[in-house]
């Protein structure tokens, strides 16, 4: 079955400091995307990736790295946490035009 | 830039009835439409999708219908179920050179009453 795995699954950082969340997938889908989910709104893309190697930034991608560095792996870092990115992060994975999967989330709490 | 706007923020259907979901996009050339859906406290999973070659899909008690021209698509949950209670997305592609990716609505939030 299609997997995608997140880690860790919540964080609590403090304002300032480095934050890097991790996601792997194992359907061999060539798109990858991070999503932040805040109550009360949609899906906010941040940063997605169609092949190993590069990243594309997305609609909100100020604040937020992203890095590729194989077709399963797709990490988002946040180099300086701030109060404002307290949220739940989605990872995803998908081939284009087809169904996406997603992750269980990661809630961090930026204190 | 392109947007998918969903009408409905909430809505609440008594059991057995249906729901009905409208989604409208602005981009001309999106071609595909999927939907998913988010129950409390969990992550999103896909439940339909329809693309433009078709206007009308069906799995199970969910119907979606597209109407290109007025660019507008809705997802019809018929003989609707306690467990149907969700928040439910709607997106639609957008093309970027040979890429793609989504442009989502805000989520309608669906309750079930027993």
């Amino acid at each position: 079955e299609a997997a995608v795995t997140q880690s860790p699954r919540s964080k609590v950082a403090v304002t300032g400091g480095k934050v890097t969340l991790s996601c792997h997938q194992t359907n061999n889908h060539d798109y990858m995307y991070w999503y932040r989910q805040d109550t009360g709104h949609g899906l906010r893309l941040i940063h997605y990736s169609y092949v190993a190697d590069s990243t594309e930034k997305g609609d909100i991608p100020d604040g937020y790295k992203a890095s590729r560095p194989s077709q399963e792996n797709f990490s988002l870092i946040l180099e300086l946490a701030s109060l404002s990115q307290t949220a739940v992060y989605f990872c995803a994975s998908s081939d284009r035009d087809t169904e996406v999967f997603f992750g269980k989330g990661t809630r961090l709490t930026v204190v | 830039g392109e947007k998918v706007e969903q009408h409905e923020s909430t809505l609440s259907v008594r059991e057995g009835d249906s729901a009905v979901i409208n989604c409208t996009y602005t981009d001309t050339a999106s071609s595909y439409f999927p939907w998913y859906k988010q129950e409390a406290g969990k992550s999103l999973h896909f439940v339909i999708d329809i693309r433009s070659n078709v206007d009308r899909k069906q799995s199970q008690r969910l119907i979606v219908l597209l109407d290109k021209k007025a660019k507008r698509f809705s997802l019809h949950i018929t003989a609707t179920q306690p467990e149907d209670s969700a928040i439910y997305f709607c997106a639609a592609s957008r093309y970027v050179g040979d890429n793609s990716k989504l442009i989502w609505g805000l989520g309608t939030s669906l309750v079930v009453n027993p």
